[in-house]
């Protein structure tokens, strides 16, 4: 079951455009987190967020959590080709239980 | 910081025969570890939930008697692709929770069934 909806699902831009992803869900979530996925490997962990509200910034990266901790997005400044890649949220409904549930990802990619 | 190790990284067998991935933590014990299956350019749905000691839990529509899963120790869980065919073909990654909110994922095992 897929709790957790990315927008948009393929999205490809020109170096040096901003770009917002979407992670929305009529569930909440004690925290969500985004990672990054390159072919062939495995995701790495971009930022966590718990806190409704909360912003975290990663150098060119912007993460927001939603007020009602059920929806989080993330912006990029001046994508950079090395910024290509699958892009996932995922959110864990309690902090203490082993569910975990992925977003329907988004594909980015940056032209040079 | 925490590592699961994952292998092989690329696995090419006959269509009937069993492959058999390993997801090993290396710096930490992990009770629980977490199966995903992956489609190219799709996100990771989860196949599976690895307890050690116990039986593994399965997510709904995912057969437990052709993806066998043993989390012998502390260490290591292992995924058994029993009788595999050209649909199970797939990229298959291991996680394993890490803290209150940390997931450490392995680097993937890519299943190519022929």
């Amino acid at each position: 079951t897929q709790l957790l909806e990315q927008s948009p699902q393929f999205l490809s831009i020109q170096e040096g455009e901003n770009l917002t992803v979407y992670c929305n869900s009529s569930s909440v979530f004690s925290s969500l987190q985004w990672y990054r996925q390159e072919p062939g490997e495995g995701p790495v962990l971009l930022v966590t967020v718990v806190t409704g509200g909360e912003v975290k910034k990663l150098k060119r990266l912007t993460f927001q959590f939603g007020d009602a901790r059920k929806d989080s997005s993330l912006h990029i400044t001046a994508a950079q080709p090395g910024d290509t890649g699958l892009y996932l949220c995922a959110g864990a409904p309690t902090k203490l239980g082993n569910q975990f549930y992925f977003g329907t990802g988004t594909s980015l990619t940056v032209i040079p | 910081g925490a590592v699961v190790s994952q292998h092989p990284s690329r696995v090419i067998c006959k269509s009937g025969t069993s492959v058999k991935i390993e997801c090993r933590s290396l710096d930490f014990q992990a009770t629980t570890m977490f199966w995903y299956r992956q489609f190219p350019k799709q996100s990771l749905m989860l196949m599976a939930t690895s307890n050690e000691g116990s039986k593994a839990t399965y997510e709904q529509g995912v057969e437990k008697d052709k993806f066998l899963i043993n989390h012998a120790s502390l260490t290591l869980s292992t995924l058994t692709v029993t009788s595999a065919h050209p649909e199970d073909s797939s990229f298959y990654i291991c996680s394993a929770r890490v803290g209150v909110y940390g997931y450490t994922f392995g680097s993937g095992t890519r299943l190519t069934v022929v």
